[in-house]
């Protein structure tokens, strides 16, 4: 049973362009979560996505930033316009179910750099 | 609000002693996990262990273990017999309820050596 997956691992843009995230979520898990990390602190929440709703985006930049998880297919962060603070890991994480008992299971994070 | 303390940045055990890595919460919710997660340099969070709020009992995986004191607001993880691939980042995280979904809140972690 494949974990998360993420892709890319990494991924490099100049400031202005877009950038592209994509995660799977583990077979079965209907739940997925986008975190950001930036070096040396913890996980920071960005938005909670069942398939085809968006639950939670409180944590989402008003700008710039958007998130989908179709029907089909894998989960999309997209970031319009990157700007150098946006290099960071961004890890998606998923789960069976919203309840309060089932874990995330997160995938190996996508580092993305702005140059 | 509901906050997650990590207050040891760093930390060092030499292989095969014990270490216990600390975390403190506040919240006024009565119903909540809490889970302790390792992140090794290939980057993946894994893991390690979680705790109800409901339970008394503290849990305990193999070599890992927590002290859970509800009173205190305190969750610490106790690592036994360390072992040289216990070294990364260690991650407390708190889950609650918010208008009728659940949301994770990560300290900042600690990072773990192991001296051989």
């Amino acid at each position: 049973n494949a974990g998360v997956m993420q892709n890319p691992r990494h991924l490099v843009r100049r400031r202005g362009q877009e950038a592209r995230l994509r995660c799977s979520p583990m077979k079965g898990h209907s739940h997925v979560y986008w975190y950001r990390q930036l070096p040396e602190e913890g996980l920071k929440f960005m938005v909670y996505l069942q398939k085809e709703n968006i639950i939670d985006e409180s944590g989402m930049p008003k700008e710039r930033f958007s998130a989908e998880f179709p029907k089909e297919g894998p989960s999309i962060l997209r970031i319009q316009q990157v700007v150098r603070g946006d290099s960071a890991a961004y890890f998606c994480a998923s789960s069976r179910s919203g309840g309060r008992e089932s874990p995330l299971h997160f995938g190996n994070g996508t580092r993305l750099t702005v140059t | 609000a509901q906050t997650v303390t990590q207050s040891q940045p760093e930390m060092s055990v030499q292989e095969a002693e014990t270490v216990t890595l600390s975390c403190t919460y506040d919240t006024s919710e009565s119903d909540y996990y809490l889970f302790w997660y390792k992140q090794p340099p290939s980057r993946q969070m894994i893991l390690v262990i979680r705790q109800e709020a409901y339970k008394q009992q503290n849990a305990t995986e193999n070599r890992f273990s927590v002290n859970f004191q509800k009173a205190a607001k305190s969750f610490s993880l106790k690592i036994s017999d360390s072992q040289l691939g216990d070294a990364a980042m260690y991650f407390c995280a708190y889950r609650f309820s918010t208008s009728g979904t659940y949301k994770y809140i990560f300290g900042t972690g600690t990072r773990l050596k192991v001296l051989a």
